[in-house]
């Protein structure tokens, strides 16, 4: 039931654009992208909904494919500030709960 | 007020000991959850409450209870834990009930069983 993410983990430069996937086996209500830095909590990013739209804030966006019931986390022009792990959350038709993927560890270098 | 808060920040406990760890919000939120996160694992669900009923239980011990006494809190109650039980709880509340809305994180309990 826990979404697959990849890649594991990626290393930039500041600049650079990164593309962040997850994957379930269900059919999927909604896919959350959530950010986690050391020690901290993690923030929620964005919802994407079942025959919602594209979303996206500044230069983090998100798709979701009902059809494949994949999602990709796009970061354009990276920046030192995205630095942390990444996680989508999957929610189930029918389940009210958010299944975390194991994360994606995004390190930005200057 | 957009934060949840929780406490203590940091417990140790023995194997025989019985603590709480305590959870708040002001947002008006009606959905409550308890995460536990392992290092370098993701948060995984352990209870949901939805207007202060408990809905799910993801087959938690039960060494691990929760309460929810009014809408603004939640409390773990902890028991005779083991020490593969140290990890992170996180707590998190969310606006509606019945769908998994976009979730607000306290900055966690970092628990050690000794």
């Amino acid at each position: 039931q826990q979404p697959v993410q990849s890649p594991q983990a990626v290393i930039l430069r500041e600049g650079e654009d990164a593309v962040i996937n997850c994957s379930s086996s269900k059919a999927l209500y909604s896919v959350h992208w959530y950010r986690q830095k050391h020690g901290e909590a993690p923030v929620f990013l964005m919802i994407l909904l079942k025959g919602g739209e594209q979303k996206g804030h500044d230069k983090i966006s998100a798709s979701f494919n009902e059809k494949k019931q994949q999602s990709s986390l796009y970061l354009t022009a990276s920046q030192l500030s995205y630095s942390g792990t990444y996680f989508c959350g999957t929610e189930i038709s029918g389940a009210q709960k958010l299944v975390f993927g194991q994360g994606t560890r995004l390190t930005i270098n200057p | 007020d957009t934060e949840v808060t929780q406490t203590p920040k940091h417990l140790v406990m023995g194997m025989t000991n019985k603590k709480s760890l305590k959870c708040e919000q002001h947002m008006g939120h009606r959905a409550m959850y308890w995460y536990k996160q392992k290092a370098k694992k993701p948060p995984e669900l352990m209870f949901v409450y939805s207007y202060e009923k408990l809905s799910i239980n993801e087959s938690v011990p039960s060494r691990f209870s929760p309460e929810c006494p009014n809408s603004s809190l939640l409390n773990l109650h902890l028991h005779a834990l083991q020490p593969e039980d140290s990890a992170l709880y996180l707590c998190a509340s969310s606006q509606s009930p019945g769908r998994a809305g976009e979730l607000f994180f306290g900055e966690g309990s970092r628990l050690t069983v000794l």
